[in-house]
């Protein structure tokens, strides 16, 4: 089944400890994106990769690292999160950016 | 700079009513546009997509949106609402952006169909 992966689903935890949220797609697609989702904001991307090793800034970089070193697989770090990063997480997959999305479950994220 | 102005965060309508979702874009260069629906506890999935060509786009669930680019808008219809289409729906578009092609989400729209 054609489908995006995220791992957690559901994370709690404290102020400055570091955390990787996995993302893992099946489809052979180049183009993966990160989201934030909060109320009233609606998705602010944060970061993009067009394809292996190739990654750029978003709209709302600031506190997250993300990495692209095979095709499939795009996690979001978080070397120091705060309780602003509390939010809802997607990742998206498509074949291109003009090409439908195809997104993750979304991981809920806490930070206390 | 690409944008998207989605009007209105709710809208309420009564069964069997007609949907409308508004969706205006800014772009410098002809547009892909978007419209994504979420339902609670759920990621995205693609409701219908403008590329090129017929202007009038037809989705799934008989949501259908019309690309004006006159008016630069993008609005989602549906001629009778179902319990079913209550959800939040997203319009997006994508364009180049510093080389890249990028993608900018709305603020999205929460849909209310009331009995």
């Amino acid at each position: 089944e054609a489908q995006v992966t995220q791992n957690p689903r559901y994370l709690i935890t404290v102020t400055g400890k570091k955390l990787t949220v996995t993302c893992s797609q099946n489809m052979n697609h180049e183009y993966m994106s990160w989201y934030r989702q909060d109320p009233g904001l609606g998705l602010r991307q944060i970061y993009y990769s067009m394809n292996v090793e190739v990654t750029d800034k978003g709209d709302v970089p600031e506190g997250y690292k993300v990495s692209r070193k095979e095709k499939r697989n795009f996690p979001l770090i978080l070397e120091s999160p705060s309780p602003n990063q509390t939010s809802l997480y997607f990742c998206a997959s498509s074949l291109q950016p003009v090409n439908e999305q195809f997104f993750g479950p979304g991981t809920r994220l806490t930070v206390l | 700079a690409q944008s998207v102005t989605q009007l209105g965060s709710h809208v309420s309508v009564s069964e069997g009513a007609l949907v409308l979702l508004r969706c205006n874009y800014s772009s410098s260069v002809p547009p892909y546009l978007f419209w994504y629906v979420q339902y609670p506890n759920q990621g995205l999935q693609l409701l219908l997509k403008y590329t090129t060509g017929a202007t009038l786009v037809k989705g799934i669930n008989g949501f259908e949106a019309e690309f004006k680019k006159s008016e630069t808008s993008f609005h989602l219809t549906k001629p009778s609402a179902h319990m079913s289409d209550a959800a939040e729906y997203f319009c997006a578009v994508s364009d180049y952006s510093g080389g890249y092609q990028k993608v900018t989400f709305g603020t999205g729209t929460k849909l209310q169909v009331i009995p």
